[in-house]
């Protein structure tokens, strides 16, 4: 167990839709990422956030948004699902990757979108 | 930003020491290797990270050459459950952790 929690496991929407993702950080981590994982494919990152303000952005399409607030959980915000959004969601936790190189990954999400 | 080149699959017999290469050829100074793996659809998990030096933990050994073009990712004694995929990062600016490919281990009996 990482420490970090992801809901929902599991989410199955229709094309056009939108869906939030949420993801709680370990005790203590103020940095939060979010990654893409499409199937067979590498994850991609989308976008970080550090003590509730964005630190990095990836490859995040226009349709998707994110923020952290103030209790540090984090949202992902999906609109307009197209069928390749379908994939794994995983959010990741760290205090300071640069120093500790570790990011703490939750179970992901996994959307199905038909 | 530096990238890595690895290997799309490699073979390992149990009990053996599995050794994945990667290559960095483009890294900087103050850039650090990583090294996570993935086992099936499980979010990735940390390894091992360095600089210049080697380093060893309870997991793995690091070995980066003295160049810092390339670096091994040594598991002593494999066993099935470290077939995984196997990712060797390079950080790029402001902790963005950009996962390739990676490196398919299949470890066998």
């Amino acid at each position: 167990d990482s420490g970090v929690t992801q809901t929902p496991k599991h989410l199955i929407t229709a094309t056009g839709q939108r869906v939030t993702l949420r993801c709680s950080p370990r005790s203590g981590d103020l940095s939060v990422y979010w990654y893409q994982q499409s199937l067979d494919q590498g994850l991609q990152f989308l976008i970080q956030y550090y003590n509730g303000e964005e630190r990095a952005k990836g490859n995040i399409l226009e349709r998707f948004s994110a923020q952290q607030f103030p209790d540090l959980h984090s949202e992902l915000n999906l609109s307009s699902l197209e069928l390749g959004d379908s994939a794994l969601y995983f959010c990741a936790s760290s205090v300071d990757p640069v120093s500790t190189g570790e990011l703490f990954f939750g179970e992901g999400s996994r959307l199905t979108v038909l | 930003d530096a990238k890595t080149t690895q290997p799309t699959s490699m073979d390992c017999a149990e009990g053996r020491a599995a050794n994945l290469p990667c290559n960095h050829s483009t890294i900087s100074g103050n850039e650090y290797v990583y090294w996570y793996r993935q086992i099936h659809s499980q979010g990735p998990q940390y390894i091992i990270h360095g600089l210049k030096n080697n380093e060893t933990n309870e997991m793995a050994s690091l070995i980066i050459t003295e160049d810092r073009k390339s670096s091994t990712l040594i598991l002593p004694h494999a066993t099935l459950r470290d077939t995984a995929v196997y990712y060797c990062i390079v950080l790029y600016n402001f902790n963005k952790f950009y996962f390739g490919s990676g490196t398919k281990l299949n470890v066998k009996p």
